[in-house]
């Protein structure tokens, strides 16, 4: 069945450095989302990519489709102690949202 | 809108004790998913739903069941509850299907010991 990975499965930084996730589908996508699960919260939606390509930014946080919407990447730069908590990428199938395996993200001040 | 609410917040059971996790969402969504989160660990699909009184099965459904009556509620049933199940159960819904955000709920921990 489709599957939807992501690397790396953790990550340390100090803050201020930057940080990036890697998301891959083994199946083309007709879009992905990125949601953000705090520690000890709920998964929320960040955004939605459609388009191949496409390259969105909020604030700090860039995110990139890839040409062949199989891929997709989250980079955070300058990291702030907020930051901290498990980046998921999903993506869509029939009925139902395939999500990644999660990036955890630690962020020492 | 309060969104996506889920009762209770914490709950202990013994082995072999059933329960109801309650989900509700005020926002008149279609879809309508329960998944659960292992310590740790990614999202997995336990049931899932289409519109009041359709329903499917994710991933893991085994020891689980759902009802979906009316488009506001998606209870979640646990029978025989064993250790493998305490983890924190998260119920989630789309307004229109996957290719739009899905909203998710606080989520119930569980613990059966």
């Amino acid at each position: 069945g489709q599957q939807v990975m992501q690397i790396p499965q953790y990550q340390h930084v100090q803050e201020g450095e930057d940080f990036t996730t890697y998301c891959n589908s083994s199946t083309t996508l007709s879009n992905i989302q990125w949601y953000k699960q705090r520690p000890g919260g709920h998964p929320v939606f960040l955004i939605q990519l459609v388009k191949s390509g496409e390259v969105k930014k909020q604030k700090r946080l860039t995110f990139q489709f890839g040409e062949a919407k199989k891929n997709s990447s989250l980079h955070i730069t300058a990291t702030q102690t907020t930051d901290v908590g498990t980046y998921f990428c999903a993506g869509p199938t029939t009925n139902k949202l395939i999500f990644g395996t999660g990036t955890l993200l630690a962020v020492q001040p | 809108n309060a969104g996506v609410t889920q009762t209770p917040k914490f709950r202990i059971l013994k082995i072999g004790q059933s329960m109801t996790l309650q989900c509700t969402q005020d926002m008149n969504h279609n879809y309508m998913y329960w998944y659960r989160q292992d310590p740790g660990m990614g999202l997995k699909l336990i049931y899932y739903s289409v519109g009041a009184g359709i329903t499917d099965k994710g991933e893991v459904p085994n020891g689980y069941n759902v009802s979906r009556s009316t488009t506001e509620d998606f209870p979640l049933r646990l029978e025989l509850a064993a250790p493998s199940q305490t983890s924190v159960y998260f119920c989630a819904s789309f307004p229109r299907g996957p290719n739009y955000e899905q909203y998710f709920g606080p989520g119930t921990r569980l613990t059966v010991t």
